[in-house]
């Protein structure tokens, strides 16, 4: 089925560890998304990519590093994570003429 | 800039009672607002999306919003609530069309729990 495959969906890291989330979209969108969700605060874009080859910072991109790898592929990485980076990461993608996200199923990461 | 409210963190609804889960926004221009629902353990899935036309939208599982520009809100209705409606509940908004793209910022989410 089309649509936007997160991978891995869960993930433990110690502090300090690092790690690259991965995502691609089959569906031939031309930008894509990294949001964190905690609760009480709903989903927070980190970082998004308006075209292959282009990225820029969102509400919390401290942390983060992304690389926008082709048109289907946006990846996050985290050089040297920290316990305030547990949460869901969800990876999503919008086509030019669409109006809303396609979400993927998002990642658990927790840090210890 | 462009914000999205959920004044509430939780409705409480029986079943085959309507409910309601409550949106406001703010954006420049004509606003582009979106209803998402999550369900546990899942990712986000699109509900309904309101662009422009009929002040009223027809979206899945039964649900429908309505768009008051006065009053700048986008309420999530549903005539009679199910207990499989329980989830999260995001609105998000978009600002007009800019450079080809654009970002959706979401509101906090409101938890729906429907009681037997």
């Amino acid at each position: 089925n089309a649509g936007v495959t997160q991978t891995p969906k869960f993930q433990v890291l110690k502090t300090g560890q690092s790690m690259t989330l991965q995502c691609a979209q089959d569906m031939n969108h031309n930008s894509m998304y990294w949001y964190r969700q905690d609760p009480g605060m709903g989903l927070r874009l980190i970082y998004y990519s308006a075209s292959e080859g282009t990225t820029d910072k969102g509400e919390v991109p401290n942390g983060y590093n992304v690389s926008r790898l082709n048109k289907r592929e946006f990846s996050l990485r985290l050089e040297s994570a920290a316990p305030s980076q547990t949460s869901v990461y969800f990876c999503a993608s919008m086509g030019f003429s669409n109006y809303g996200y396609t979400f993927g199923s998002g990642t658990r990461l927790t840090v210890v | 800039a462009q914000s999205v409210a959920q004044p509430e963190d939780q409705v409480n609804v029986a079943e085959g009672n309507p409910l309601t889960v409550k949106c406001t926004y703010s954006v420049s221009g004509n606003p582009y607002l979106f209803w998402y629902v999550q369900y546990p353990n899942r990712g986000l899935q699109f509900l309904l999306k309101y662009i422009t036309g009929d002040n009223l939208v027809k979206g899945s599982y039964g649900f429908e919003a309505e768009f008051n520009k006065s009053q700048t809100s986008f309420h999530l209705k549903k005539p009679s609530a199910l207990v499989s409606d329980s989830a999260l509940y995001f609105c998000a908004v978009r600002g007009p069309l800019s450079g080809g793209y654009n970002k959706l910022i979401f509101g906090a989410g409101t938890r729906l729990a429907v009681h037997p």
